[in-house]
Formats: structure tokens, sequence, C-alpha cells
């Protein structure tokens, strides 16, 4: 079982709605994640983390967090073409602290 | 403006020439890791830094090199590069290995060894 899995995708949705990205992981002691995207070619960029159970909005966005379940989602609403992007889920090892990251969930926005 | 410094952004060369790819952030962080990421396999931590003077293997070591003499500064080298080590190739920081720093990426270093 890997330690952090996500859909490869790629997820199509059309603009304006919402797109519904998951993460689940392995260790039940992981305590920080975290949401990055990243652009072909580029590097990733951080775009929310989430410590806490529930939901976090910022903008368009919203993570959210069940630990019983072990996993971890993201929401973008009115999802616009320049969202079109790879995300990067990523949890933090309890015991390391090494940042873990999934394969990416590939997500595409048609206009 | 706060920042991670990778260069070169990119770099074709010969197997077995040494080369040194420099990482620098101007954020007073603790920590400093490099990964590289291929197709299909993600992300993956080469080696990782807590401190100046304190280096650690991650994942995929094998071949590479680091030093952390400055706590801005933590170069990657390629001894003898070989072709499995083209790759696309990111420096990160962060202002320490605790649980709720999120790592800040350079732009990257995209290697090509022929």
């Amino acid at each position: 079982q890997k330690e952090v899995e996500q859909n490869s995708g790629p997820l199509s949705v059309p603009e304006g709605a919402i797109a519904s990205l998951n993460c689940t992981y392995s260790d039940r002691g992981s305590q920080s994640f975290f949401w990055y995207r990243q652009y072909s070619g580029k590097s990733p960029e951080l775009i929310m983390s989430i410590y806490s159970n529930g939901d976090k909005e910022d903008g368009r966005f919203t993570a959210q967090l069940n630990k019983a379940s072990q996993y971890v989602s993201l929401l973008i609403r009115d999802s616009q073409p320049s969202d079109s992007a790879t995300y990067l889920c990523a949890v933090k090892n309890p015991n390391t602290g090494k940042l873990i990251f999934g394969q990416g969930t590939t997500l595409q926005v048609k206009p | 403006e706060a920042q991670v410094t990778q260069n070169p952004r990119y770099l074709i060369t010969v197997t077995g020439k040494k080369l040194t790819v420099t990482c620098s952030q101007n954020m007073n962080h603790e920590y400093m890791s490099w990964y590289r990421q291929d197709p299909g396999l993600g992300l993956r931590q080469i080696y990782y830094s807590m401190n100046v003077e304190v280096t650690d293997k991650g994942d995929v070591p094998e071949g590479y090199k680091v030093s952390r003499k400055e706590k801005r500064n933590f170069p990657l080298i390629l001894e003898s590069p070989s072709p499995n080590q083209t790759s696309l190739y990111f420096c990160a920081s962060s202002l320490y290995q605790g649980d709720n720093s999120p790592l800040h990426f350079g732009n990257g270093t995209r290697l090509t060894v022929t």
C-alpha cells in the first residue's frame, strides 16, 4: 500500500463546475496535510494546508480532512481553464517529518 | 522576495562529467531538500538537511552528494552523471521539519545526461 494515494486521472470538468480531488494516506498518526498545484514543467506551488478535521476554505478552494477515514480532499469551486494542472497531495510523516507526496491528479477544465 | 533559487534551469551534459546544481534560499529556513521528478514515479526525495552541517539520505540518494556549509545554500553534486539521472530536479526548503511547516520549491532544473 502506498503511503499517499491519489487517482492519477485525468479528471475532466466543465468550466464553472466543482472539481473534487481526493487523497488517502496510510499513516494514522499523520497530522499535517498539504495540497500543491503543479503546471506542466513547473515547480509545485502550495495552495492549501490543513491540520484539523473538517473544512478549510480559501477563496475558491476548500480542503477537507477526515482523520478517522484517513482521507483529505480538495474542492475547487467555479473551476476555470487556468486551474488545469496536476494537484499533488502531500502528507507529513509524523515520525520523520518528511513530506510524502502522492502521484498527483491531473485536472482538465474544459471551456 | 522570499524564494528558493536553483541554477541552472536547464543542463545537458555527458556521462561521467561532474556537475553541480546550486540551490539558495533567502528565508532563513533550517530545512532543505532535493527531489527528482520522473513520469509515473512522482516526486522522490534524494537528500535532505535539517540544518547546517547536518545532511541525510532520502529515498534515492545513489549517485548524488550534497553539502550544507551555510544555512542558505544546499548544492546537489553529481560526481559521475549517468543517463538514468536524466530528470527534473527540485530544491525545496521549509522553516523547520516540524509538522506545520510547508515546503517551498525552487523553479526546477531539467537535467539531460547523454
